[in-house]
């Protein structure tokens, strides 16, 4: 079946300095969806792509969906204290949405 | 407003009680999902619902139920059978099929005792 692997688990990052998320699935995707949670909170929808090489941007957030529709990114750049959560990369395949374990995300001040 | 609500926050059981976690949405989507979310695992999907009257095994179903009845209500029965069923559950909806993002519910943190 299909599955949703991030990388990686753990980010921890000194404010300031950029930093890469990596989604991949095993099956080609319809769509990815990224998502963040804060901690204590509930996952919140950040961006969809569904284009094959589609790249988007969220000011300091690049999005990138690769050419085989089978991985994704997300880079930040400038980290700042209120990058702080897990981001969760969403594949849709057969009307199920099946997410990655996450990238908890930690900023050193 | 519209959203989607799971009910209680915290609940706490007995061991080899089942408990039923509710989730409502007035925002009129036909997908519904159900999570279950445990450190370092991410979001695992226990069970999901295209339509009204139907519902469909996610990947981690056994020892939990599902019913659509209507399309705001999407309730999760954890039975007794879950050998492992402290956790924090959470629940979302969308449109169109899945094609478009997803709302999450604030969650359920369940504790069994």
């Amino acid at each position: 079946g299909q599955q949703v692997m991030q990388i990686p688990q753990y980010q921890h990052v000194q404010e300031g300095e950029d930093f890469t998320t990596y989604c991949n699935s095993s099956t080609t995707l319809s769509n990815i969806q990224w998502y963040k949670q804060r901690p204590g909170g509930h996952p919140v929808f950040l961006i969809q792509l569904v284009k094959s090489g589609e790249v988007k941007k969220q000011k300091r957030l690049t999005f990138q969906f690769g050419e085989a529709k089978k991985n994704s990114s997300l880079h930040i750049t400038a980290t700042q204290t209120t990058d702080v959560g897990t981001y969760f990369c969403a594949g849709r395949g057969d009307y199920k949405l099946s997410f990655g374990a996450g990238t908890t995300v930690t900023v050193r001040a | 407003d519209g959203g989607i609500t799971q009910s209680p926050k915290y609940l706490f059981r007995k061991e080899g009680q089942n408990v039923t976690l509710s989730c409502e949405q007035n925002l009129n989507h036909d997908a519904m999902y159900w999570y279950r979310q445990d450190p370092g695992q991410g979001l695992r999907l226990i069970y999901y619902s295209q339509i009204v009257n139907d519902f469909q095994k996610g990947d981690i179903a056994e020892g939990y139920s599902v019913s659509r009845e209507k399309k705001e209500s999407f309730p999760l029965t954890v039975t007794s059978a879950q050998k492992n069923p402290t956790a924090f559950y959470l629940c979302a909806s969308s449109a169109d099929r899945g094609r478009t993002e997803a709302f999450f519910g604030q969650g359920t943190r369940l504790t069994v005792v």
